[in-house]
């Protein structure tokens, strides 16, 4: 059974431009979240997407937003890049039986320069 | 607000001994919780969860306890092995419909060969 697939790997930016993340969840998944790692903060939730609707949201500004289609894949939009966005971005999927346990991908490492 | 804490940023250990991975929180709505292992540049990988109605759950050389009074919970790996040198994340799961895991700031673990 393949993983949770992020592209790309690595992105390089330049502050005032947009960016698009991408994440394949495990197959019959349909629970995907989105997480940005820094070394300061830890990781923090952006956001939720279940059967292609947001459920939940972190307190990140409007600047980030995301979607996920029929078929389960889910896209993270920042638009005007700010210094600060550069990080880890992370995209977990679930099932959401049981004891709900997330899987990763490997993430994005998102430069903005 | 930080809800979930991991106090000690880092850890070092000798192979063979006890590694003893602490975390706090302050959330009483977390029904389950997990740690999650994590290798540089890799994402999170799901070590061991807990239910909240437990006080102990077993994997192999992983341990979890929790205290619900102290809203304390702790990872034990016995015997430690240098493979295990890791950032260890703790998050806390509320449950019930929707995945939104909150994590603590991780503590890197060290296992001296």
């Amino acid at each position: 059974k393949a993983g949770v697939t992020q592209t790309p790997r690595y992105l390089i930016k330049t502050r005032g431009q947009q960016v698009t993340l991408s994440c394949s969840p495990i197959s019959g998944h349909r629970s995907v979240s989105w997480y940005q790692q820094t070394p300061g903060q830890g990781l923090q939730f952006l956001f939720e997407y279940f059967s292609e609707t947001q459920r939940n949201k972190g307190n990140f500004p409007g600047r980030f937003s995301g979607r996920q289609f029929s078929n389960s894949r889910s896209e993270m939009n920042v638009s005007t890049l700010e210094l600060g966005d550069s990080a880890l971005y992370l995209c977990a999927s679930s099932s959401l039986g049981g004891e709900a346990e997330a899987f990763f991908g490997q993430g994005t490492r998102l430069t903005v320069v | 607000d930080q809800q979930v804490k991991q106090n000690s940023p880092s850890l070092s250990v000798q192979e063979g001994r006890i590694s003893i991975l602490n975390c706090d929180y302050t959330n009483s709505m977390f029904d389950y919780f997990l740690w999650y292992k994590k290798y540089p540049a890799e994402g999170p990988t799901f070590l061991i969860s807990i239910s909240s109605i437990k006080d102990k759950n077993e994997d192999g050389r992983f341990t979890v306890f929790l205290n619900k009074s102290a809203k304390h919970l702790s990872l034990h790996i016995v015997p430690s092995q240098p493979g295990d040198s890791a950032v260890y994340f703790c998050a806390g799961l509320i449950s019930g419909g929707y995945q939104k895991v909150t994590f603590g700031t991780g503590t890197k673990l060290q296992v001296i060969p």
